[in-house]
């Protein structure tokens, strides 16, 4: 069964330092990696996504992708107390359809 | 990015009763959409795969008649939970995929509390 893990926190970091998200995946095959944020009561926002090894930056959010080690993680710089929610890591399985299977979701709390 | 429209937000009905949860992609013809359901502090877990003018797929373990899906059209999918049972009180969540992209636009979800 394809399996997404993530820790289920909550991480608490102080405003304006880094958060560091962690996500690993089942499925070596996996082709394409998601990030979304998740407010309580609302539905996922699409955050960031990674298809290539390595590095991808947009903003103050860095994805980072090891399909060696099948992990990926995402950055938050400077964090704010907005980014207070539960972020969820998403993988595309390899000739899934476009179906994403979804991790449990990491709870992050920035605090001031 | 695109818009993907969800009604209504909340439903509280009785159970036994019949609740229908409309998605439509406002700006952009979806193929494709995928219907999921999230329990509490749980992560979203895809029902079924509702396909234009076709039957929908749907995942092991979710059955067909009760969750009755219809995408009659390229931006509306609808979902309706037959003969709801407070077991089946959860939050449900479309999603639709534009074009050929990978990445998924999420409705706004449908909290659904069945008394």
């Amino acid at each position: 069964q394809k399996e997404v893990e993530q820790n289920s926190g909550p991480l608490s970091v102080p405003e304006g330092a880094i958060a560091s998200l962690n996500c690993t995946y089942s499925d070596r095959g996996s082709q394409s990696f998601f990030w979304y944020r998740q407010y309580s009561g609302k539905s996922p926002e699409l955050i960031m996504f990674i298809y290539s090894n390595g590095d991808k930056e947009d903003g103050r959010f860095t994805a980072q992708l090891n399909k060696a080690s099948q992990y990926v993680s995402l950055l938050i710089r400077d964090s704010q107390p907005s980014d207070s929610a539960t972020y969820l890591c998403a993988v595309n399985e390899r000739g899934g359809g476009n179906k994403l299977t979804f991790g449990t979701g990491t709870q992050l709390k920035v605090e001031l | 990015g695109a818009v993907v429209s969800q009604h209504p937000s909340r439903v509280i009905c009785k159970s036994g009763t019949s609740v229908k949860i409309e998605c439509r992609s406002l700006d952009f013809q979806a193929t494709t959409m995928f219907w999921y359901r999230q329990f509490p502090k749980q992560s979203l877990m895809l029902m079924a795969t509702s396909n234009e003018g076709s039957k929908a797929t749907y995942e092991q373990g979710v059955e067909k008649d009760k969750f009755l899906i219809n995408h009659a059209s390229l931006t509306l999918s609808t979902l309706t939970v037959t003969s709801a049972h407070p077991e089946d009180s959860s939050f449900y969540i479309c999603s639709a995929r534009q074009g050929n992209n990978e990445k998924l636009f999420f409705g706004s979800g449908t909290q659904l509390s069945v008394l």
